[in-house]
């Protein structure tokens, strides 16, 4: 079956410090990759996506590249703030948006950034 | 832009007691999507629907059933419920067809007590 595995945390960097948040994946086919942010006591929020080999997602200053070769979709950003605190979800959507769906959720990355 | 709605947002209970959590999604999303958290897990999918029907189903309990309404909206009852069913229901959902995204909702935190 399909697996996502990211780099256990909890990371905690200083303000304006690069970020690199591990994601790699097995899967059969050829899923779409997300990243999923989850600030305190909220839901998970979209943060960004890649849907084939080579894409590059971005938002609010982080992106990660669809890396077929290595299976991975590694998160980085290069200046972190504060309000980035939150746990980073890495998922894979097996399916397409026309029909049947299954996502695999990574364990999650809890991000601290101290000022 | 409109999000997707979850109600309650909290909600406790007692054990044995039943409880039904509710989900809206965004307007022309078709496709709802039911997970649950516990604390600090990830997200693990429980049921899905399209078109008022069953799509797939996941680690649901048997205690618990959900369905879909006309109007796209979602209910997730659960009976009989226990200590261990104390955690975040999220729902998700997106418009097939369309994109293959799931939007999350801000979750339903439901405590058994």
């Amino acid at each position: 079956g399909n697996s996502v595995t990211q780099m256990e945390g909890p990371v905690t960097l200083s303000e304006e410090a690069f970020l690199t948040i591990n994601c790699t994946y097995t899967a059969t086919g050829y899923p779409s990759l997300f990243w999923y942010v989850q600030y305190p006591g909220e839901g998970l929020q979209l943060l960004l996506k890649a849907t084939k080999a080579d894409d590059k997602g971005s938002n609010k200053g982080f992106e990660a590249t669809y890396r077929k070769e290595t299976t991975s979709f590694h998160l980085e950003k290069g200046s972190v703030q504060v309000s980035d605190s939150a746990v980073y979800f890495c998922a894979l959507i097996e399916g397409n948006s026309g029909g049947y769906q299954k996502v695999t959720f990574g364990t999650g990355t809890k991000l601290q950034v101290i000022p | 832009a409109a999000g997707v709605i979850q109600s309650p947002r909290h909600l406790i209970k007692e054990k044995r007691e039943t409880a039904t959590l509710k989900c809206y999604p965004i307007p022309r999303h078709d496709t709802v999507y039911w997970y649950q958290q516990g604390p600090g897990q990830d997200p693990q999918f429980l049921i899905s629907f399209y078109e008022k029907m069953q799509s797939d189903k996941g680690s649901i309990p048997d205690r618990f059933s959900a369905q879909q309404f006309s109007d796209y909206h979602s209910e997730l009852n659960m009976s009989s419920l226990e200590l261990g069913d104390s955690a975040l229901y999220f729902c998700a959902t997106r418009q097939r067809g369309v994109t293959d995204t799931q939007y999350f909702g801000p979750g339903t935190r439901l405590t058994v007590l």
